[in-house]
Parts: C-alpha cells; sequence; structure tokens
C-alpha cells in the first residue's frame, strides 16, 4: 500500500529565516505530487504540482519555490520566509493516469514570528 | 472554470441526527467530485468520490453524496450522525486543465453535540 511522509510535523521560523519542507511517497512510481496551503478559514490553495522529476508547475507567484530531485520527494523551499507564509502546508499524490482523487500527508504547521 | 460553492460554513446537529452539508460545483465538461473531511491539525481523508459512475456514491463511516447533474450539487448525507464525524469537510472538484489539480470549497465545520 501507499504511504506519504512530511517532516517535519511543526516548525517555528523567524522572518527572512530559510525555509526547507519534505514530503516522500512510498509504495507507488511516477506519482503526481502537489504542494497546497491551508490558511485558517480560506480553504487549500494549491501552491505547485509535479508530474515527473525536474518538472515543477507553479500556480501562485510568491517567495517559495518547489523541487522535485527524485521521483517521490517533493520539497518545498523558501529562502527568506515571510509572516504571511504561516499556515498548514499539506502535500499530495496522485496515481497519474487514473481518476483524480488525491492522498494527502499528514502537513507541516509552519509559524512564522 | 470549475468552481465549488459549500453554501453553510458551519452545521451543528446532535449525535443520532442526520448530517446534511450542501455543495454545488461549476464546470464545464462531466466533472469528477469528492468530499474530503479533516480532524484538527490532521491531513486530509478521501471520504468519497464521484467519476460519472452511479449518481449515489457512498463512502467511509457511513457518509453517502448524490450527484444532481440538472441542480449541479453534490450534497453530502449521513442519516445518524456521531460525536467523531466532527471535522472540517471539504468539497472538491478536479481541475483537469492544471494537472489534474483539485479546487477546493472553503469547508464545512460540522459540530455534533451529546
Amino acid at each position: 500500500s501507499q504511504t506519504i511522509h512530511q517532516w517535519p510535523a511543526t516548525l517555528v521560523q523567524p522572518v527572512g529565516s530559510p525555509l526547507s519542507l519534505e514530503c516522500t511517497v512510498e509504495g507507488t512510481s511516477n506519482p503526481n505530487l502537489y504542494w497546497y496551503r491551508q490558511a485558517a478559514g480560506r480553504g487549500l490553495q494549491l501552491l505547485f504540482y509535479s508530474v515527473g522529476i525536474g518538472q515543477i508547475s507553479s500556480e501562485v507567484p510568491q517567495n517559495l519555490s518547489a523541487s522535485r530531485p527524485q521521483d517521490r520527494q517533493f520539497i518545498l523551499s523558501s529562502k527568506k520566509l515571510l509572516l504571511s507564509d504561516s499556515g498548514f502546508y499539506l502535500c499530495a499524490w496522485r496515481l497519474a493516469g487514473s481518476s483524480y482523487e488525491q492522498y494527502f500527508g499528514p502537513g507541516t504547521r509552519l509559524t512564522v514570528t | 472554470a470549475q468552481s465549488v460553492t459549500q453554501l453553510d460554513s458551519h452545521v451543528s446537529v446532535s449525535e443520532g441526527t442526520p448530517v446534511l452539508l450542501r455543495c454545488n460545483y461549476s464546470s464545464s465538461y462531466s466533472p469528477s467530485l469528492f468530499w474530503y473531511v479533516q480532524h484538527p491539525n490532521k491531513g486530509l481523508q478521501l471520504l468519497l468520490k464521484y467519476t460519472s459512475a452511479a449518481t449515489l456514491v457512498k463512502g467511509i463511516n457511513g457518509f453517502e453524496a448524490e450527484f444532481k447533474k440538472s441542480e449541479t450539487s453534490f450534497h453530502l448525507t449521513k442519516p445518524s450522525a456521531h460525536m467523531s464525524d466532527a471535522a472540517e469537510y471539504f468539497c472538491v472538484v478536479s481541475d483537469r486543465q492544471a494537472g489534474t489539480a483539485l479546487i477546493f470549497g472553503k469547508g464545512t465545520t460540522l459540530s455534533v453535540s451529546s
């Protein structure tokens, strides 16, 4: 069966510091991968998605970036965090070619102070 | 463009009474629709999905939803609420033009009282 991991689970970072969040998927190959951000009372916002290694599409222009160095690894980064980057970050995967449902990781709670 | 509207931001029910969470969608083609549930500080769990097969879809934990094309609705129901059903529920439509990403409603918070 497939499993998706995210770490860290929680993170408190000062404004201006860098960020690296990691997501890995086990038990499948060549998944589509997604990063979402959930801010309080605003639902989920798609940040990035990837259909393969090194292929990243950005949905929202901002100071975040994403990379996919390996087939089942997806990383969300920032060089300098802003207060507005605070939120709950969720990684998700989907089996390419299947129906459209996605499966979510446990999330990372980021607080920028 | 695809979109979903969850008609209630908060629904309160008593344990043992029926649950109705309302969702309307907008799509330029036959959509795939989903309901996800999120407990506090947890990831999202897929409750059920509609992908153009049967219009009445049964999911986990006794939930079901009915796809009504004429009403562009996909309401979530459960005959009898349980305390453990208290959570945030999201109605979701697939966006086939954006790498099959999902478009989320703003969520409905379900409270269940004893």
